[in-house]
């Protein structure tokens, strides 16, 4: 069965620290790993995308990891910000039918505190 | 350039009635997908239509759900006879044609639909 994990499901962080949430899939055939970012009652907003072949991107202050042998990735966050308050998505594309259906999983809630 | 355009963002219905959920996508863009999300839980694909065809509503329920996407104005999700337990956020999001398998969707903020 296809499937994404994450962990943590939540985190509390001081604002300026890094932090870094957790990814863990079992979806085939694997076509692509993205990071989304929801603030509450918004739509997800689009990160990162990562193919078989990208071990890293880098979008600002946010940087993803891939390892698609372990299948796992990772979300890193470095020097928060308030702003950065938000659920963080890990989206799995299984690429069958030549077209992207995403499987998401349910997400690392982040709250940055002054 | 105005994105994915969700209206209503709040809908209240009681049970057995219809509910019509409409979806702009992005200028330029002819894909649209349809997503659920529970609460406390992650979004869950529902449908994927191109202008005038669905190509994929492996993640609709068989009854009283329908989608479509005409070829003028918006796609549109129809749920008939609602129950308590459609209440959830809807969310849509589109791409443009010709894409290419690694091209992000685009989201719109969503419809809550509570039913009473």
């Amino acid at each position: 069965k296809n499937q994404v994990e994450q962990s943590p499901q939540s985190l509390i962080i001081l604002e300026g620290k890094n932090c870094t949430l957790q990814c863990n899939y079992t979806v085939s055939p694997f076509s692509n790993l993205r990071w989304y970012k929801q603030d509450t009652g918004r739509g997800p907003v689009s990160l990162t995308i990562m193919t078989f072949s990208e071990n890293t991107k880098s979008n600002g202050r946010y940087t993803a990891t891939l390892d698609a042998d372990t299948k796992q990735s990772s979300l890193h966050i470095t020097a928060s910000q308030l702003s950065d308050s938000a659920s963080y998505i890990c989206v799995v594309s299984d690429g069958a039918g030549g077209y992207n259906k995403l499987i998401f999983g349910a997400g690392t809630r982040l709250a940055v505190h002054p | 350039n105005a994105g994915v355009m969700q209206n209503p963002r709040h809908l209240v219905r009681r049970r057995g009635q219809e509910a019509r959920l409409r979806c702009s996508p992005m200028k330029g863009h002819s894909h649209v997908y349809w997503y659920r999300q529970l609460p406390e839980e992650g979004l869950k694909f529902m449908v994927y239509l191109q202008k005038e065809n669905i190509i994929d509503e492996s993640g609709m329920p068989k009854e009283r759900f329908s989608a479509e996407f005409p070829k003028e104005g918006p796609s549109i999700l129809r749920i008939q006879q609602v129950v308590r337990g459609d209440s959830a956020a809807y969310f849509c999001a589109s791409s443009p044609p010709g894409q290419g398998i690694n091209q992000p969707q685009h989201f719109g903020d969503g419809t809550r639909l509570s039913i009473l």
